[in-house]
């Protein structure tokens, strides 16, 4: 199993451009969300999935958009990226089992000048 | 809205020596409590998890409390090792938050030789 992948591993954008980060994973988890790791912020939620179809908005979810179309894949959208943006993005997946334990992608470093 | 709050962001002890870290957490009432290990560059990783009926949960050098009533969870690393420094984060689950997972700043704990 890959676990969980994340595309690109780095990007640059400049302010008002658009992207999708790529989040999929191999091992049927129905849980997916994303976060944004910021120093001295910890991880925060933007956006999570209990289920192809179903997303709900963690606890930044301002300029972020997400869809799920299928179990495996989570992609996280930016409309018009700020500067604010800039970050550290992390995937993550559980099944949905008492054990709770959820796993991380590498994360994608995003810079927005 | 919940808040999550770990003793201290940087702790640093010699190796050999028993590092105990710090999770307090307010306004919600977690079924269980997670620990994950974060290393510089790469995504965190699941360490343990304790119920909240579980006083004490040990897996090797590693030893976790959860005091349900002081709402704070203690983290112990014994015979701390160089190996052992990264950022330890805890993660209080389940309850109210479901699907969600909200995470505490973390610690970076470094073992000297």
């Amino acid at each position: 199993n890959a676990g969980v992948t994340q595309t690109p591993k780095f990007q640059v954008l400049k302010t008002g451009q658009s992207m999708t980060l790529q989040c999929a994973q191999d091992m049927n988890h129905e849980y997916m969300s994303w976060y944004r790791q910021d120093p001295g912020m910890g991880l925060r939620l933007i956006h999570y999935s209990v289920g192809a179809g179903i997303t709900d908005q963690g606890e930044v979810p301002n300029g972020y958009n997400v869809s799920r179309s299928t179990t495996e894949d989570f992609p996280l959208r930016l409309l018009s990226a700020a500067p604010s943006q800039t970050s550290v993005y992390f995937c993550a997946s559980r099944s949905t089992g008492t054990t709770y334990e959820q796993y991380f992608g590498p994360g994608t470093r995003l810079t927005v000048t | 809205s919940q808040k999550i709050e770990q003793n201290s962001e940087a702790l640093n002890i010699q190796e050999g020596k028993t590092a105990t870290l710090t999770c307090n957490y307010t306004n919600y009432s977690p079924a269980y409590l997670q620990w994950y290990r974060q290393d510089p560059g790469r995504g965190p990783v699941f360490l343990l998890l304790i119920r909240e009926n579980e006083k004490e949960k040990r897996k090797e050098r590693l030893k976790v409390t959860f005091d349900t009533t002081l709402k704070q969870s203690l983290f112990h690393i014994t015979a701390s090792q160089p190996a052992d420094s990264a950022t330890y984060l805890c993660a209080p689950t389940g309850g109210s938050t479901l699907g969600r997972l909200y995470f505490g700043r973390g610690t970076q704990l470094t073992v000297w030789p």
